[in-house]
């Protein structure tokens, strides 16, 4: 079935460092796909998405490009802050449900 | 606006009792999902609804009971808990199926049974 592979945590960082999650998938047909966020103590939302190839999703500062070719959605931001401290989950849509990774646990300190 | 509110944040039941999860939504969303979140595995779909009424099987659904008798509550029921069953739940809802609108999430409700 369809499924979400994304790189393990944690990720820990200093600030105005450069972000890199790596996502992969694989699915049947042609799926869209999501990053969601999780702060602590609180319910996941949505991140950005891209629902065709060659689709960049941005939001918030990050950015992520449907790759088709490489079957991939990696997450990226230039410059991040203690506030993007974060479990960072990749998602996508297949058969009758979204289907997400793992979750990534990104720290960032000061 | 309160958006995906879950009930109680957290509870702690022993091996055979049995608890209602409540979820309600003020969004008028048609779908509501419950997912079950633990450590190294994402989160799994247990059941959804796709309209009042109505609901489904999701990836993980044995030991656990839903009903959708209006629109905006999803009530998901353990009828005798195990401990295979603690976890962070979380309900979300959405306004279409899952790849056409995003999801919004409650903020969870940490269960543990001993």
């Amino acid at each position: 079935g369809d499924s979400v592979t994304q790189m393990e945590g944690p990720v820990t960082l200093s600030e105005e460092a450069f972000l890199t999650i790596n996502c992969t998938y694989t699915a049947t047909g042609y799926p869209s796909l999501f990053w969601y966020v999780q702060y602590p103590g609180e319910g996941l939302q949505l991140l950005l998405k891209a629902t065709k190839a060659d689709d960049k999703g941005s939001n918030k500062g990050f950015e992520a490009t449907y790759r088709k070719e490489t079957t991939s959605f990696h997450l990226e931001k230039g410059s991040v802050q203690v506030s993007d401290s974060a479990v960072y989950f990749c998602a996508l849509t297949g058969d009758y449900k979204l289907s997400f990774g793992a979750g990534t646990t990104v720290t960032v300190r000061a | 606006n309160a958006g995906v509110t879950q009930t109680p944040k957290f509870r702690v039941l022993k091996t055979g009792q049995s608890m209602t999860l409540l979820c309600a939504q003020d969004m008028n969303h048609e779908y509501m999902y419950w997912y079950r979140q633990d450590p190294g595995m994402g989160l799994r779909l247990i059941h959804y609804s796709v309209g009042e009424g109505t609901t489904a099987k999701g990836e993980v659904p044995d030991g656990y009971n839903v009903s959708r008798l209006k629109k905006q509550n999803f009530l998901l029921g353990l009828e005798s808990a195990a401990p295979s069953q603690t976890s962070v739940y979380f309900c979300a809802s959405s306004s279409f199926g899952q790849g056409t609108s995003p999801l919004h999430f409650g903020n969870g409700t940490r269960l543990t049974v001993t």
